[in-house]
């Protein structure tokens, strides 16, 4: 059966600092990943994805994502975190085995960015 | 910016009570899903629909749920007969068009439901 893992429910890191949010996947077939984010009272947003080609995707707000197929990781990163990056991180993949229509979420990391 | 929109934001029911969780998509989406996130729990997918009728559905989309587009704007879900373990988040989400597996889908800031 399909899985994503996020293993650490908490990520605090200092303003300044680079960040790193984990997330390894199980699936069948070629996988779909994504990334969202959730602030307070807001929705999922995208941030970015990687479905095929360059194994380093870049997404919005200066992030940036490595696919990496041997460890079936898909970490999200920045090279200097601003307070404002605090939020829910969702780790997502879709594929053929999840079914051609829907996400297969993480259970998410909090990211708290430390003045 | 265009976005997701769902109302209530928080709904609270009694048990056995049936609801109505609304949801505006995006005016030029055409693919329109329910997920679920139980707290403390990862986001679940609930079901997809396209075309004015469902396209997959999970296990958990069993008879008590449904879905209904009934204005061209408006999408909901219905539980006919809510149980304690309906207390959720409930995300509607949408999508433009594309490839089904790799174009990203927009989500709106959900309905909290509390079922008593």
């Amino acid at each position: 059966a399909q899985s994503v893992a996020q293993p650490e429910d908490q990520v605090n890191v200092a303003e300044g600092n680079p960040l790193t949010v984990k997330c390894t996947y199980s699936v069948s077939g070629n996988p779909y990943l994504f990334w969202y984010v959730q602030y307070p009272n807001r929705g999922l947003q995208f941030l970015l994805k990687y479905i095929t080609g360059d194994n380093l995707v870049k997404g919005s707000y200066g992030f940036e994502a490595e696919f990496n197929k041997s460890q079936t990781s898909f970490h999200l990163k920045k090279p200097s975190a601003l307070v404002s990056d605090s939020a829910l991180y969702f780790c997502a993949v879709s594929s053929y085995q999840t079914g051609a229509n829907n996400l297969f979420f993480g259970t998410g990391t909090r990211l708290t960015v430390i003045p | 910016e265009p976005e997701v929109t769902q109302t209530p934001s928080h709904q609270v029911t009694q048990m056995g009570q049936e609801v109505i969780l609304r949801c505006v998509p995006i005016s030029n989406h055409l693919y329109f899903y329910w997920y679920r996130q139980i707290l403390g729990q990862k986001v679940e997918f609930l079901v997809s629909f396209y075309n004015n009728e469902i396209s997959e559905k999970s296990e958990i989309f069993d008879d008590q749920f449904s879905v209904e587009r009934p204005d061209g704007s408006n999408f909901t879900l219905k539980i006919r007969s809510t149980k304690l373990e309906d207390s959720a988040m409930y995300f509607c989400a949408s999508r433009a068009g594309g490839h089904p597996l790799s174009g990203e889908q927009f989500f709106g800031p959900g309905t909290r439901l509390t079922v008593l």
